[in-house]
């Protein structure tokens, strides 16, 4: 079945950049997608990207995409405190179009 | 202010009582859905909906129940079937499940039954 892993923590000095992998099942994934939420709250759509994309950058952010390999990275550059997050990969597949899958989340956190 | 609200943001229940969190959107989508999260884990759909008076189950719907006799409301219920209802509960709404389908997120309920 469809499935979304993550490593479930990241932590960075902050200035430096952060890469959040993920890697998915899905071959037939259409949109990947990255979510941000933050302590007791929902979830933040951050960027996502098409699967006829390989890159894609908005800002401090960067998404590759390796179909090949179904691997999807968050790079986000100049990490800063107000990063310090959970961050969500999910796909959705052609197959279902209503349902996104999520991965478990890496919880990104900052050191001065 | 366009967005989704979701009330009360702490519920706290005993166990064999039924309780049900509200979910509203001044969004006008068409879509809802219910998620569950429990720690280091990702988001488990529960319930669904595209259109009012429509819902389909997710991965995760025993124990729960829906109703969308509104476009703006998608209450969820969760039964004293539901064996481990101790969790933090998202709903979500998209402008429809074609195109890139962004979700918009609530704050999300936390509920505790003891």
């Amino acid at each position: 079945g469809e499935d979304v892993e993550q490593s479930l923590f990241l932590s960075v000095r902050e200035g430096d950049s952060s890469v959040i992998n993920c890697t998915y099942t899905d071959s037939s994934s259409t949109y990947l997608y990255w979510y941000k939420q933050e302590p007791g709250a929902g979830l933040q759509l951050l960027t996502y990207i098409f699967s006829n994309m390989d890159m894609k950058q908005d800002q401090r952010l960067t998404v590759l995409l390796n179909k090949k390999d179904k691997h999807l990275s968050l790079r986000i550059a100049d990490t800063q405190t107000g990063d310090s997050a959970i961050y969500f990969c999910a796909e959705r597949s052609y197959s279902s179009a209503s349902k996104i899958i999520f991965g478990s989340g890496t919880r990104l956190s900052i050191r001065p | 202010d366009g967005g989704i609200t979701q009330s009360p943001k702490y519920l706290f229940r005993k166990e064999g009582q039924n309780v049900t969190l509200s979910c509203e959107q001044n969004l006008n989508h068409d879509a809802m859905y219910w998620y569950r999260q429990d720690p280091g884990q990702g988001l488990r759909l529960i319930y669904y909906s595209q259109i009012v008076n429509d819902f389909q189950k997710g991965d995760i719907a025993e124990g729960y129940s829906v109703s969308r006799e509104k476009k703006e409301s998608f209450p969820l219920t969760v039964t004293s079937a539901q064996k481990n209802p101790t969790a933090f509960y998202l709903c979500a709404s998209s402008i429809g499940a074609e195109g890139k389908n962004e979700q918009y997120f609530g704050p999300g309920t936390r509920l505790t039954v003891t």
